[in-house]
């Protein structure tokens, strides 16, 4: 079956340091692979998505790149903002069954 | 505007007291899916819908009904709540096509006492 396997929280970082999370994947044939945000109280929303081997996805600083040799799709930011904080989770799409990390919890610090 | 919506968006309510959690989009989305978000397991989904009429089993069907009888609506039943069904729950939809992006409701917070 389906699974995502994604680093465990919670992270806290200083604004202006560099963040990344780790996700690896489990998957039968050409999954889509996605990250989304969820703030406070409100519903996941895209941050970015990949959908073939090599693709590069981005969105507000964030970068992430499809690796199917390592079944990775690790999520990266340059130079975080306090606004930046979030839960943040990585997603995968094969067959239309969806399956989802446990979720990162990221607190930036001013 | 564009959205997911879903209602109630909190209950608290008793074993084996039948509810129903609405859900409804109106972008004309074929797909939509029913979520639930428990601490350190991220979100389960629990049923899909390709279509109208057309619904199949996510990950945690047991203890869960849905019906898709009109495009934009997808309610999620719970015809014997118990506690262990206490949870977050989200609604979803998106256009055909595992590539496509889920656009998410805001959320419901069940309390099964």
């Amino acid at each position: 079956g389906n699974s995502v396997t994604q680093m465990e929280g919670p992270v806290t970082l200083s604004e202006e340091a560099f963040l990344t999370i780790n996700c690896t994947y489990t998957a039968t044939g050409y999954p889509s692979l996605f990250w989304y945000v969820q703030y406070p109280g409100e519903g996941l929303q895209l941050l970015l998505k990949a959908t073939k081997a090599d693709d590069k996805g981005s969105n507000k600083g964030f970068e992430a790149t499809y690796r199917k040799e390592t079944t990775s799709f690790h999520l990266e930011k340059g130079s975080v903002q306090v606004s930046d904080s979030a839960v943040y989770f990585c997603a995968l799409s094969n067959d239309y069954k969806l399956s989802f990390g446990a979720g990162t919890t990221v607190t930036v610090r001013a | 505007e564009a959205q997911v919506t879903q209602n109630p968006r909190y209950l608290i309510t008793v074993t084996g007291k039948k509810l129903t959690v609405t859900c409804s989009q109106n972008m004309n989305h074929e797909y939509m899916s029913w979520y639930r978000q428990d601490p350190g397991l991220g979100l389960r989904q629990i049923y899909y819908s390709m279509n109208v009429e057309v619904t199949d089993k996510g990950d945690v069907p047991e203890g869960y009904k849905v019906s898709r009888k009109e495009k934009r609506n997808f309610p999620l039943i719970l015809e014997s709540p118990s506690p262990n069904q206490t949870s977050l729950y989200f609604c979803a939809s998106s256009l055909a096509g595992s590539n496509q992006p889920q656009h998410f409701g805001d959320g419901t917070r069940l309390s099964i006492l």
